[in-house]
């Protein structure tokens, strides 16, 4: 098994639409929770970041992390064409001094005008 | 403010060929990476460095030699492409290595090995 699983999609909903994208993972002592976007032919770009279960919101963007269930996920609202990306979400072990992110294949989403 | 610069962005070389990818940033980050991403296999990590002078194997480095010589630089180096080597290779950089300092990514260098 994986220590991080996603969905690589793809993924098409139309514009408007409410986005929902997971991720499940196996090693309980994950701790920090992020999610990267990546635009085609682009580095990956920092969208959110979570530590411990709960939400966090930033804009149009909800991160969700229930580590009872470990599993996380990326909500986004009023999706636009612009947020046609690949969405990587990653983890880091608790007090990693290695900084060693897990990263999910990522999930590829189009939203279609 | 660049961030993390990547050169080349593209190259081709054939099997046997060396090269060094450069990756520099200017935002003080003591922890720098090298990735490469693979279709249908995500990000994995070849080597990282937690400061000038240091360097670690990630979970794949075999084929890939790292040096740190100043803070600002982290290079990548290929002795003898093999054409598994043909990917996009991403540095990234952090302020420090614990769960709270992101990682910020340069836009990659396409590689192909012939």
């Amino acid at each position: 098994q994986k220590e991080v699983e996603q969905d690589p999609g793809p993924l098409s909903v139309p514009e408007g639409a409410i986005v929902s994208l997971n991720c499940t993972y196996s090693n309980s002592a994950f701790q920090y929770f992020m999610w990267y976007r990546q635009y085609s032919r682009k580095g990956p770009e920092l969208l959110m970041y979570t530590y411990s279960s709960g939400n966090k919101e930033d804009g149009r963007f909800t991160a969700q992390v229930d580590k009872s269930s470990k599993y996380i996920s990326l909500f986004i609202r009023d999706s636009q064409p612009s947020d046609s990306a690949t969405y990587l979400c990653a983890m880091i072990h608790y007090g990693g001094s290695q900084g060693n992110l897990i990263f999910g294949k990522g999930t590829k989403l189009s939203v279609k005008p | 403010n660049a961030g993390v610069t990547q050169t080349p962005k593209f190259r081709v070389l054939k099997t046997g060929q060396s090269m060094t990818l450069l990756c520099a940033q200017d935002m003080n980050h003591e922890y720098m990476y090298w990735y490469r991403q693979d279709p249908g296999m995500g990000l994995r990590l070849i080597h990282y460095s937690v400061g000038e002078g240091t360097t670690a194997k990630g979970e794949v480095p075999d084929g890939y030699n790292v040096s740190r010589l100043k803070k600002q630089n982290f290079l990548l180096g290929l002795e003898s492409a093999a054409p598994s080597q043909t990917s996009v290779y991403f540095c990234a950089s952090s302020r420090q290595g614990n769960g709270n300092q992101p990682q910020h990514f340069g836009d990659g260098t396409r590689l192909s090995i012939l």
